[in-house]
């Protein structure tokens, strides 16, 4: 069974303070991780796909880096802006359909 | 209207009504899906629809009933709900129920009484 695990559950920084969120993934073969943003209530706003281990990408401030058995969100001098939860999600390559795993998401506040 | 849209945004109802929810997307995908998300659980998965055939039902009790008319729209039909229902419902779509990339709309926040 596929899992995923984020950590920490909530993290709190002072703007301008750099940090990473944690993505422990378990799956039978990744086909992709993805990383996506959650403001309160709207839906989850699609930020990244990595496919294989060594792979980054980055958007703004935010940097995702991926390896065997987890990823990184890596946020660099963020802005209360940047406040929200943030969801990591993998497929497996034999997944049929279009079935993602969900982790329970890091909620991020960025004090100004 | 862009990307994918979502009504109500919030609905409340009691154990005995008949409600839908309705998901319109404007990307020209073929695929759409119900996810449920409750408080501290992750997002999961209810059902997937590919050019409007249900291809995943992921073991969803029977009073949660979607239609999907035509591949830009999608509907949850719910009745006799229960209080542990109470959840963000939110609908996504992609390119194909192969493609790795969903678009989420903005959830229906439902309470059930």
């Amino acid at each position: 069974e596929d899992q995923v695990t984020q950590s920490p559950e909530a993290l709190r920084l002072q703007e301008g303070e750099s940090s990473s969120l944690n993505c422990s993934y378990t799956v039978s073969g990744l086909r992709g991780l993805f990383w996506y943003r959650q403001d309160p209530g709207k839906g989850p706003e699609f930020l990244f796909t990595l496919y294989s281990a060594g792979e980054e990408k980055e958007k703004e401030r935010l940097k995702a880096t991926l390896t065997k058995k987890e990823s990184f969100l890596h946020i660099t001098a963020p802005k209360p802006e940047d406040s929200a939860t943030y969801l990591c999600a993998v497929r497996a390559k034999e997944t049929s359909g279009s079935r993602l795993t969900f982790g329970e998401g890091t909620q991020l506040t960025v004090n100004p | 209207e862009t990307g994918v849209t979502q009504t109500p945004r919030h609905l409340v109802m009691g154990m005995t009504n008949k409600k839908s929810l309705k998901c319109e997307q404007h990307l020209g995908h073929n695929a759409m899906y119900w996810y449920k998300q409750s408080a501290k659980k992750p997002l999961e998965l209810m059902f997937v629809y590919s050019l409007e055939e249900r291809v995943e039902n992921n073991s969803v009790p029977s009073r949660f009933s979607p239609e999907c008319p035509n591949s830009s729209h999608l509907f949850l039909h719910l009745h006799t709900l229960q209080p542990e229902d109470s959840a963000l419902y939110l609908c996504a779509s992609s390119r194909s129920s192969d493609a790795d990339t969903q678009y989420f709309g903005p959830g229906t926040r439902l309470t059930v009484l």
